[in-house]
């Protein structure tokens, strides 16, 4: 089966500005995540949906980053305006359902420099 | 919240040897704890997991160990191969929070 799509893999920016990275998780996936991984730590969950309704939300930082899966399918993240601190890999991961009786697959992330 | 720490932080072994990677959880709901392997420019891919009614598994020349009542689960890796270097990830979940270790950075020396 295809794996979890992201793009873009890499994007430069200047503090301040915005960015927006999408996934496309494995089909027939219910269940998606985006978590940030800062150069040296493990993955930290920003949010969860369970087909378009957000399920734990409570680490992301809402002044500055949203994310939406409109259609129960791809999902995309936003980030305006930038901070340095912002620079991470993004990874989407997807489960066929919710909790732990499911196996997490990732993509291969989206590399955010914030200059 | 769940807290998952990790040790060590790097460790390099030569090739043949063993390699052992520890995990300790706080939340004592948490009952899966997957290990995921991450290599360079790439996403973690799950090599192993562990549910919580089980106290041990293995595949291959990989296992895993998980004593609930300490709340600690290791990784152990037989045999390792240069191939087997990579940042391998420890993780715990309860119903829907999963949460990751630092990483370890394991280098198998040919």
């Amino acid at each position: 089966e295809a794996g979890v799509a992201q793009s873009p893999r890499y994007k430069i920016i200047e503090k301040r500005q915005s960015v927006a990275f999408w996934c496309n998780p494995i089909s027939g996936h219910a269940t998606l995540y985006w978590y940030q991984q800062i150069l040296g730590q493990g993955p930290k969950l920003l949010i969860q949906f369970q087909n378009n309704g957000v399920v734990d939300d409570s680490q992301l930082p809402k002044d500055r980053f949203s994310a939406e899966r409109l259609k129960g399918v791809d999902s995309t993240l936003k980030i305006q305006p930038a901070k340095l601190e912002d620079s991470a890999v993004y990874l989407c991961a997807s489960t066929l359902g919710q909790g732990g009786a499911n196996v997490l697959t990732f993509g291969a992330g989206s590399r955010l420099t914030v200059l | 919240g769940e807290n998952v720490e990790q040790h060590p932080s790097t460790l390099s072994v030569q090739e043949g040897d063993s390699a052992v990677i520890k995990c300790t959880y706080s939340d004592s709901a948490s009952n899966y704890f997957p290990w995921y392997k991450q290599e360079l420019g790439k996403g973690p891919q799950l090599i192993i997991d562990i549910r919580s009614n089980v106290g041990e598994k293995k595949d291959q020349r990989i296992a895993v160990t998980l004593n609930k009542t300490a709340k600690h689960f290791s990784l152990h890796i037989t045999e390792t191969q240069p191939e087997d270097s990579a940042v391998y990830f420890c993780a715990a979940m309860d119903f829907n929070d999963m949460r990751f270790g630092a990483g370890t950075r394991l280098t198998v020396k040919p």
